[in-house]
């Protein structure tokens, strides 16, 4: 157990770039999430995977965010033209199938983000 | 929607001594799942302690437990025998049963002194 892993650490982009960050959950995790978290702030739900469906998002997702998980393994959160309003820790979680509360969510590092 | 609401922003205990952490929480869910997370300078999160809604026994995990009152909302965490590793950030997190999304408090900074 490796842990998950988010790439890249720290991104600095102009406003008006797109960025993409990638996570790669724990092996056997088949259940992905995204979550933003400001400064002092507590993470906010962004998306949802099971599989390589995405079966929740959040209003907070708008439409220059898009996240995919093709395979089913790994996953990329990409956000077209970039707004100062994005900067924020943008955290990855895998779990295991089962209930949500007999298999807790594992989190990443995070990828944090600066819009300048 | 939920809301979850952490009105400590900042809280510090002497090493060895006892804090509790304070959570409420608002929803019209019967059964629910209460969570505390652990955020350490490193910023991964870890799940500190669980607790079912529909179980009245209150959590304990080794220094950690947890009050929970379900008709006040309320679902605090109280650490005993504090160290300096349980300096970190620390969250109160709500899932609704079979649900996918955690809702998350503002967090309550946490300093253990020496």
């Amino acid at each position: 157990d490796t842990g998950v892993s988010q790439n890249p650490r720290h991104k600095i982009t102009k406003r008006g770039q797109n960025v993409t960050f990638r996570c790669d959950p724990i092996s056997e995790h088949n259940r992905l999430y995204w979550y933003r978290q400001t400064l002092g702030q507590g993470p906010e739900f962004l998306t949802y995977f099971q599989n390589e469906a995405q079966l929740e998002k959040s209003r907070l997702l708008s439409d220059r965010f898009s996240a995919e998980r093709p395979k089913g393994s790994f996953s990329t959160l990409e956000i077209q033209r970039t707004e100062q309003g994005d900067s924020a820790m943008y955290l990855c979680a895998s779990s295991p199938e089962g209930s949500s509360y007999n298999s807790p969510l594992h989190f990443g590092n995070g990828t944090r983000l600066t819009v300048t | 929607a939920q809301t979850v609401t952490q009105s400590q922003p900042e809280m510090s205990v002497q090493e060895a001594e006892t804090v509790t952490l304070s959570c409420t929480y608002d929803t019209s869910e019967n059964n629910y799942y209460l969570f505390w997370y652990k955020q350490p300078p490193s910023r991964q999160m870890i799940l500190v302690i669980r607790q079912e809604a529909y179980k009245q026994q209150n959590a304990t995990e080794n220094r950690f437990s947890v009050n929970f009152q379900k008709a006040a909302k309320s679902f605090s965490l109280k650490i005993s025998d504090s160290q300096l590793g349980d300096t970190a950030m620390y969250f109160c997190a709500f899932m609704k049963d079979a649900g996918n999304m955690l809702t998350f408090g503002g967090g309550t900074r946490l300093m253990v002194k020496p």
